[in-house]
């Protein structure tokens, strides 16, 4: 079946330096894709979507790349701060529902 | 404005009982969904609605049942517990299903013995 996964389980990056999580998936016909940020206790809280129609969107310090030719999807965090420490979900849209990734976990150190 | 409420939050069964898990939202959505979360997985899709009086089944349906009467609530029954059901629940809603965000709760934590 199709899948949604992450190339890197775990991210440790430095306060102030900018964050790159990477996502790959597998159906063609995705033409909706979503990143998700959860905390721990908490649900997943959007953070920024992108349809097929583009290859980049940005947002308030992050910006989501779009590489149809590969299926690749990225998620970029500028000046990644403390509170930016989370799981990162990468979800593509499938038929009524999202499939998701299995999370990356981002640490942001002092 | 609270979004998706869930209740409860925690709740520990033992094997063989039933439960209803609540979901309610207050932002008019058509679409409503459960998906359940095992550690180092993503969530996967439990069941689903489109509107009230319409229910589908997701990735992971065994063991679960769902009705929607409103367009507010979207309960989860497990009608009889097992310990495989053990894991965070969580409820989501939206304007559609999988071309738009999905606004999601605060979870259940469900441990079964």
């Amino acid at each position: 079946g199709e899948s949604v996964g992450l190339h890197l389980p775990t991210l440790s990056v430095q306060e102030g330096d900018n964050s790159i999580i990477n996502c790959a998936y597998s159906n063609s016909a995705s033409d909706y894709f979503i990143w998700y940020k959860q905390e721990s206790g908490k649900g997943p809280q959007f953070i920024i979507d992108i349809r097929s129609n583009m290859d980049k969107r940005q947002g308030q310090r992050v910006t989501v790349l779009l590489n149809k030719t590969v299926k690749h999807l990225s998620l970029q965090i500028a000046a990644t701060q403390p509170g930016d420490s989370a799981v990162y979900f990468c979800a593509e849209g499938s038929g009524y529902a999202l499939n998701f990734g299995k999370g990356t976990s981002l640490l942001v150190t002092p | 404005n609270a979004g998706v409420t869930q209740t409860p939050k925690f709740q520990v069964l033992k094997t063989g009982q039933s439960m209803t898990l609540q979901c309610a939202q207050d932002m008019n959505h058509e679409y409503m969904s459960w998906y359940r979360q095992d550690p180092g997985m993503g969530l996967r899709l439990i069941h689903y609605s489109v509107g009230a009086g319409i229910t589908d089944q997701g990735e992971v349906p065994n063991g679960y049942n769902v009705s929607r009467s409103t367009t507010e609530d979207f309960p989860l029954r497990l009608l009889s517990a097992a310990p495989s059901q053990t894991s965070v629940y969580f409820c989501a809603s939206s304007y559609g299903g999988g071309d738009q965000p999905q606004h999601f709760g605060d979870g259940t934590r469900l441990s079964i013995l």
